[in-house]
């Protein structure tokens, strides 16, 4: 099973600044089956980039997917209010696993 | 528009079985699998796992195997996770989600609501 830690586990900023998360997983994703996800309490997740950096229908180009093999980056050029939430990471080979999670916080 | 609707919310007590429905509309429902994903409170994702409503292929995380089992009825377009004897650790929100189209396309897009199970005696 491949194990996705992500980081930092708490993001503390203010609207407009840029956000930049990490995912690491314990060995290579195959061909980049990397996806993310925002998730707000209460509400269940909402995709926003498959491919590690392509992405999904209708998300902003505001937010941004990069990286490969073990290490992948979601970055928020500038956190609007609405961008305020939890994010995952998600490893799409044979057996699926999600990271942990970063917050991003409103400071 | 694809929409993926979640039965509502269960109070069990531990030893009860259950059995939560997802119901999609808008696709074809028998072309693509639905997973299953646990988030117990507080606490991340888990992906528990996947059934093919076409041919009612079924894979499980190895970590749910014999804990839950997946089924779906083509007919009215809903996908179960089931439980035969619940216990306290399943309380959790359960969400349904549905696969990409292609073999390559194993995230999950849309998602349903989620289905709050609280098991408690």
């Amino acid at each position: 099973e491949i194990v996705l830690t992500q980081s930092p586990g708490t993001l503390s900023l203010s609207p407009g600044e840029r956000a930049t998360l990490s995912c690491r997983a314990s060995q290579s994703v195959s061909s980049n089956y990397l996806a993310w996800y925002q998730q707000k309490p209460g509400q269940a997740p909402r995709f926003l980039i498959y491919g590690a950096s392509s992405r999904a229908t209708g998300i902003p180009d505001r937010f941004s997917g990069s990286g490969s093999g073990t290490d992948f980056t979601l970055t928020i050029s500038r956190l609007e209010p609405e961008d305020f939430a939890v994010y995952y990471c998600q490893q799409y080979g044979r057996s699926p696993t999600f990271g942990g999670g970063t917050k991003v916080e409103n400071k | 528009e694809v929409h993926l609707v979640q039965s509502g919310a269960e109070v069990k007590k531990p030893g009860e079985s259950l059995k939560i429905s997802c119901k999609g509309s808008g696709y074809s429902f028998t072309s693509y699998w639905i997973g299953w994903v646990r988030q117990m409170p507080g606490k991340g994702l888990e992906w528990m796992g996947i059934i093919y409503p076409g041919d009612f292929d079924t894979r499980y995380n190895p970590s749910f195997q014999g804990q839950v089992t997946i089924s779906a009825d083509k007919s009215i377009s809903t996908a179960y996770l089931q439980w035969s004897s619940l216990k306290a650790s399943d309380t959790a929100v359960y969400y349904c989600a549905r696969k990409g189209l292609l073999s390559t396309q194993n995230w999950f897009d849309p998602w349903g609501q989620g289905t709050l199970v609280t098991v408690s005696s």
